[in-house]
């Protein structure tokens, strides 16, 4: 079966760095995408990583590895309206995405 | 980009009845897909909207059920039907432009079934 995990939550420190972990196992990869969700919203597009190595885009870099099956999200500097639901989804064989639960992030002051 | 607008953004209905949520976008794009999302839990495919033909629908979702429709390149509705408390949901319209390319989302229609 198809298969993605990521952490359930997680809490950091405003300023500081946080690593989301996301692994997954699929029926094919077309690449993989990070999604951050704020409560009663709907997501919105992050990155797209479909190499490996290392996207940056800003304060927010993902990482692929398509040997092991996984990618992180490194967010850096962080700040309160970071608090949010980040998701990771892989696009498979058929070009579907298979979604993954979210990490909750915390940001304390 | 793509913009999409979904309409209602929420919406308290009573058991029995059906709830057809609209789904607009800003230019045409090849696929359309609706999507269902429990408080706290992942996104759930339902079916991804065919222009001109039957939706596709994922296991668990039958036609009956969430009948959709897809007349166009820019537009979609889905109708939850006969609904009941556990149909009490976030439902999401969602389109991409093409293959290996990102999704956009709606904003959104929040049912509550009494």
């Amino acid at each position: 079966g198809q298969n993605i995990d990521q952490p359930t939550e997680m809490t950091a420190t405003e300023g500081a760095i946080v690593q989301i972990n996301c692994t997954y196992q699929t029926s094919g990869f077309n690449g993989l995408f990070w999604y951050q969700q704020h409560a009663g919203e709907a997501p919105t597009f992050l990155s797209y990583n479909v190499l490996d190595g290392l996207e940056e885009k800003g304060r927010f870099s993902s990482f692929l590895s398509r040997s092991k099956g996984y990618s992180y999200l490194l967010l850096k500097e962080l700040q309160m309206k970071d608090s949010a639901s980040y998701l990771c989804a892989v696009m498979d064989s058929n070009y579907q995405l298979i979604w993954g639960a979210g990490t909750k992030l915390i940001i304390k002051p | 980009s793509a913009v999409i607008s979904q309409k209602p953004s929420r919406d308290i209905c009573q058991r029995g009845t059906s709830l057809t949520i609209q789904c607009q976008v800003d230019s045409q794009v090849t696929m359309m897909f609706w999507y269902r999302q429990q408080p706290g839990q992942s996104l759930t495919l339902i079916a991804t909207a065919n222009q001109g033909s039957e939706a596709t629908y994922e296991s668990g979702f039958v036609i009956d059920k969430f009948p959709i429709s897809r007349p166009n390149l820019t537009f979609s509705t889905l109708t939850v039907s006969n609904m009941s408390p556990e149909d009490s949901s976030i439902y999401l319209c969602s389109v991409s432009t093409g293959e290996g390319t990102e999704a956009f989302f709606g904003q959104g229609t929040r049912l509550t079934v009494v």
